[in-house]
């Protein structure tokens, strides 16, 4: 069955260091995308990075870059340089080759401290 | 550009009562989902629709029906609501076909059952 881990509930950083939010998945499919999205307390859900599982090298997108590691089916999100308005809840999700295995890891919440 | 529009925002239902979430996109996309989000948890998708006059279920689909008006209107009735339906529900839509594409989301509607 697909599954989708995300172990911080949450994590305190400082401003300007850089972040990583960790994800597991399993899954015994060969073509899938990992995917993270930013949720702010608005509540909006906003989209940060794909990553295709055969691509070959990691996704980056300014200042988020996803740390793929096929092997160890690892999808972590790194933040580079955090600022006050990166504090949000974070999740992780995985697509499948069908789209009713579309699911998400329960989140990590980011506090960025001044 | 409105992108994912959701009504309503906010719905307050008592026990048995019945309603229609609205959703529609403007972005020529196929694919259409339906989700669900209790505190503490990622999102859990109800029904999804790959495409114009199909539908199909999700992760959580009982007490729930869908319709794909057309392409860019996709609506979530609740037939007789329960307290157990009280959640956060997302509407998205996806331009590529899995497992590729991100969702873009809407708003979300806040439903409350008494």
């Amino acid at each position: 069955a697909q599954k989708i881990t995300q172990t911080q509930p949450g994590m305190f950083v400082q401003e300007k260091e850089a972040v990583t939010l960790d994800c597991t998945y399993d899954t015994s499919d060969q073509s899938y995308g990992l995917f993270w999205y930013k949720q702010p307390s608005s509540g909006e859900m906003i989209f940060l990075i794909y990553q295709g599982s055969y691509d070959e090298q990691n996704a980056t997108e300014g200042r988020y870059s996803l740390n793929f590691q096929k092997a160890r089916k690892s999808a972590n999100l790194v933040i580079s340089a955090s600022q006050l308005g990166d504090s949000a809840m974070y999740f992780c999700a995985m697509r499948g080759p069908r789209d009713d295995k579309i699911i998400f890891g329960k989140g990590t919440r980011l506090h960025i401290l001044p | 550009n409105a992108g994912v529009t959701q009504t309503p925002k906010f719905q307050v239902l008592k026990t048995g009562q019945s309603m229609t979430l609205q959703c529609a996109q403007d972005m020529n996309h196929n694919s259409m989902y339906w989700y669900r989000q209790d505190p503490g948890m990622g999102l859990r998708l109800i029904y999804y629709s790959a495409s114009e006059g199909t539908t199909d279920k999700g992760e959580v689909p009982n007490g729930y029906n869908v319709s794909r008006l057309n392409k860019r209107e996709f609506s979530l009735r609740l037939e007789s609501a329960a307290p157990s339906q009280t959640s956060v529900y997302f509407c998205a839509s996806s331009e590529a076909g899995p497992p590729l594409g991100e969702q873009y989301f809407g708003p979300g509607t806040r439903l409350t059952v008494t």
